[in-house]
This record gives structure tokens, C-alpha cells and sequence, in this order.
């Protein structure tokens, strides 16, 4: 069984939707969790980062950590072309330097015009 | 948030050459650096873990001899493909924990392609 699960889609919506992505993990240490955007042969770009459980709101994101679940997730709303990536779930025990995250398989979206 | 540098973002090489992929980390300093290698429509596989001054730490099935890794400074390390064959060509990605070891910040990947 992997640490992360994520499911890999794909996920094709219209424009305007709300859009859920959703992982689950297994290691209740994970303390540091995040969402990253990956355009296609792009960089990852760090979209979301929660600490412990709780949510996060940044414009049309929101992030939703539920530690006592093991179930995070990410919801994006008025979805736009532009939000067409692929979405990787991703979470860390520490933060130190030398502190490694886990990923999810990621999820790849496709907002449709 | 933090910036980490990547160049270049493709190179394209002759079978047997070895190619060097730049990671410089450009607002903060990062001890440590970690590198991935990505296949299509895949996630990020984790190759090695950079350590500045000291050497750096390989994943199991990881070719240490085919996957220098030099971490000279607290702002740069390097990837160089030693000898590369078409099975190389890949997308490799750097990373680097932000200035308060909470947030991992990519640069943008390097598309291989081995001829």
C-alpha cells in the first residue's frame, strides 16, 4: 500500500465548476502538507501549504487538512482553462533541511471552455 | 516564495556525452537539495538527496557513478548525466526546502533527450 494515495483521473470539468481533489496517507506523522500545480514539462509550483490539520484559503483555493481522517484535499472554485494542470498532493513529517515529502501519482484536470 | 534556478530547461545530446543540469537556489541558502527524474504523465521519483560539503545521498537503484552529484555551495548544486544513453533522457527536476524548512520549492526541469 502506498503512503499517499491520490486518484489519478483524469478529471475533465467546464469552466466555472468547483473542483475537488482529494489524497489520502497512512503515516499519522506527516505533519506538513501541501498542493503543488505541474503545467506539462514545468517545474512543480506550490500552490497550497498547511500545517497540521485546519484550512487554508488563498483566492479561488482552499485547502482542508483532517489529520484525524488522514484525508486532505484541495477545492478549487470558478475554475478556469488556465487551472488545465496536473495537481500533486504532498506532505512532509519534519521541517528541516534535509526533510523529504512524499507524493501523491497526481491528478491530472482539464477545465473545458 | 523562495526561487530555485534550473538551466538548462532542454538539451538535447549525443549518446556517450555528459550533460551538467544547474541548480542555484537565488534568495535563500540551501544546505541540503533534492533531485527527481519524472516520466510522462508520472509522478516525481526522488534520485538523490544533495548535501552541501559533504556527499550526496543516493536512493536504492540509483547509479551513483551515472548521477555526480556536486554540491559545492550553499546556493548551487549540479547534476552531471555521465555518459549518457537514449534510456537517460528524462525529465529531471532540483528542489530545495525554503529559507524555513517548511515549504520544498522546484525549479522549472531540465527535459533531457539522448540521442
Amino acid at each position: 500500500q502506498k503512503e499517499v494515495e491520490q486518484d489519478p483521473g483524469p478529471l475533465s470539468v467546464p469552466e466555472g465548476a468547483i473542483v475537488s481533489l482529494n489524497c489520502t496517507y497512512s503515516n499519522s506523522a506527516f505533519q506538513y502538507f501541501m498542493w503543488y500545480r505541474q503545467y506539462s514539462r514545468k517545474g512543480p509550483e506550490l500552490l497550497m501549504y498547511t500545517y497540521s490539520s485546519g484550512n487554508k484559503e488563498d483566492g479561488r483555493f482552499t485547502a482542508q487538512v483532517d489529520k484525524s481522517s488522514k484525508y486532505i484535499s484541495l477545492f478549487i472554485r470558478d475554475s478556469q482553462p488556465s487551472d488545465s494542470a496536473t495537481y500533486l498532493c504532498a506532505m512532509k513529517r519534519g521541517a528541516t533541511s534535509g526533510s523529504r515529502l512524499t507524493f501523491g501519482e497526481g491528478t491530472q484536470l482539464t477545465v473545458n471552455p | 516564495g523562495a526561487v530555485v534556478s534550473q538551466h538548462p530547461s532542454r538539451v538535447i545530446c549525443k549518446s556517450g556525452t555528459s550533460v551538467k543540469i544547474e541548480c542555484r537556489s537565488l534568495d535563500f541558502q540551501a544546505t541540503t537539495m533534492f533531485w527527481y527524474r519524472q516520466f510522462p504523465k508520472k509522478s516525481l521519483m526522488l534520485m538523490a538527496t544533495s548535501n552541501e560539503g559533504s556527499k550526496a545521498t543516493y536512493e536504492q537503484g540509483v547509479e551513483k557513478d551515472k548521477f555526480l552529484i556536486n554540491h559545492a555551495s550553499l546556493t548551487l548544486s549540479t547534476l552531471t548525466v555521465t555518459s549518457a544513453h537514449p534510456e537517460d533522457s528524462s525529465f529531471y527536476i532540483c528542489s530545495a526546502n525554503g529559507p524555513l524548512n517548511e515549504k520544498l520549492f522546484f525549479g522549472s526541469g531540465t527535459q533531457l533527450s539522448v540521442l
